[in-house]
């Protein structure tokens, strides 16, 4: 089983739509979560933190549910600049630092 | 400014042959790594390294090396005995501190085996 998993997608929505995506991850020594961006044929930029709070920026919601292993990403009134591959990272301490990749979530927003 | 620079952008090699990808940064990150990723999928750990003259290997270091002898830089080597070396390379670095786990990238190499 993957440390860490995501649907990839593609999902396709019409512009001004609430989208949202889940990433798994088994490991339970994962100790911080993130979300990244990346831009086709470009490298991963961090879109933001996910805090065991929640946590918000502008139209993007990060959620993370510990109990059941998840985070979430919420996409509110998408734009067309939304489109990309949304990464899930997990940044697990055992001993060393290891920060794991999920495959991806592949976005595309429609006009 | 600081940041994260990866050499060359673009690499063609023959089969058989050795490349060594370049990465250096000036943010004073102890942590280091390469990644490499395939069309369609996520990025897959190649190496690490949290310390000069130290490194582990990731989920996939069969025929890549690199070395940390400067707290700069983290060159990684394809060798030959990687199978299927045509991919994109990553090269990141991050602090240590437990909490955080930002990652900072370089703009990445694109290596193709003809």
């Amino acid at each position: 089983r993957k440390e860490v998993e995501q649907d990839p997608g593609p999902f396709n929505v019409p512009e001004g739509a609430t989208v949202a995506f889940n990433c798994t991850y088994s490991n339970s020594a994962s100790q911080s979560f993130f979300w990244y961006r990346q831009d086709c044929r470009k490298e991963p930029k961090l879109l933001m933190s996910v805090y065991s709070s929640g946590n918000e920026d502008g139209r993007f919601t990060a959620q993370l549910n510990r109990a059941s292993q998840y985070i979430s990403l919420l996409i509110r009134d998408s734009k067309l600049s939304d489109s990309a591959t949304y990464l899930c990272v997990v940044n697990i301490i055992q001993g060393a630092q290891k920060l794991v990749f999920g495959q991806g979530t592949r976005l595309t927003i429609n006009p | 400014d600081g940041g994260i620079t990866q050499s060359p952008k673009y690499l063609f090699r023959k089969e058989g042959q050795n490349v060594t990808l370049s990465c250096e940064q000036n943010l004073n990150h102890d942590a280091m790594y390469w990644y490499r990723q395939d069309p369609g999928q996520g990025l897959r750990l190649i190496y690490y390294s949290q310390i000069v003259n130290d490194f582990q290997k990731g989920d996939i270091a069969e025929g890549y090396s690199v070395s940390r002898e400067k707290k700069e830089s983290f060159p990684l080597t394809v060798t030959s005995a990687q199978k299927n070396p045509t991919a994109f390379y990553l090269c990141a670095s991050s602090t240590l501190k437990q909490v955080s786990g930002e990652l900072f990238f370089g703009e990445g190499s694109r290596l193709t085996v003809l």
